[in-house]
């Protein structure tokens, strides 16, 4: 069974451009989740999909962030535009139950992105 | 406000066990502890969950006093492999019971 895929593992991009992350949960897993490290902090998070419903979005950011899973499969963060503070390595997570506690959650390998 | 601290950094040696303690003083009830392990350009991976007394599975032990305000992860005999980040969870329920990450324990395994 394939893991939590994302994609691209690494983009570069200049100030103001937009960038659009892609995650591929596992198959069947309702929960999605979006989570972030920049340089030198903890890993946040960002907001959280049941299906296709944003269940939780309070780590978002700003407004330059938007999430969507529509039709409750594959889910894409896009930046824009982006800035120089949004580098970083961006994870996205799945699970079958909410991830509270007594569940365990999937990571994929994380994107890079990089704004110079 | 973390909800987990643990130690920022650790060193072993081949073949020793290594014990990773985590404070949780403000654990709610229905609150488990769990485990997870990073390695470079990769995304965090389950290791154990527990939550009270004592769990074991194939990878490692976890250890929870019965107040529950820490938590001990135990790795046997670890190897070079082991050299990796862990991170400490309990559920948040400030965000809705969602697990919060710390600073987590980069621990280095020495030949």
């Amino acid at each position: 069974e394939a893991g939590v895929t994302q994609f691209p593992s690494h983009s570069v991009i200049e100030k103001g451009q937009t960038v659009t992350l892609r995650c591929d949960p596992i198959s069947g897993h309702d929960n999605l989740y979006w989570y972030r490290r920049v340089m030198g902090k903890e890993i946040k998070f960002l907001l959280h999909f049941v299906k296709e419903s944003k269940q939780d979005e309070s780590g978002m950011p700003n407004n330059r962030f938007l999430a969507e899973r529509t039709g409750g499969t594959y889910s894409t963060l896009k930046v824009q535009p982006a800035e120089l503070e949004d580098s970083g390595v961006y994870f996205c997570a799945s699970s079958q139950d909410h991830w509270s506690g007594n569940t365990e959650a999937f990571f994929g390998q994380g994107t890079r992105l990089t704004v110079v | 406000l973390a909800k987990t601290t643990q130690p920022i950094s650790m060193d072993s040696y081949e073949g020793q066990e290594v014990n990773i303690t985590c404070s949780h003083n403000n654990i709610a009830t229905n609150d488990y502890i769990t485990w997870y392990q990073q390695f470079p350009s990769q995304g965090p991976r389950f290791i154990i969950q527990g939550y009270k007394t004592k769990v074991t599975n194939e990878v490692a032990s976890l250890f929870i006093p019965a107040d529950r305000k820490s938590s001990t992860l135990s790795l046997p005999r670890v190897s070079l492999s082991d050299t990796a980040v862990y991170y400490c969870l309990v559920g948040d329920k400030g965000a809705g019971n969602m697990l919060t990450f710390g600073g987590g324990t980069r621990l280095m395994v020495k030949p």
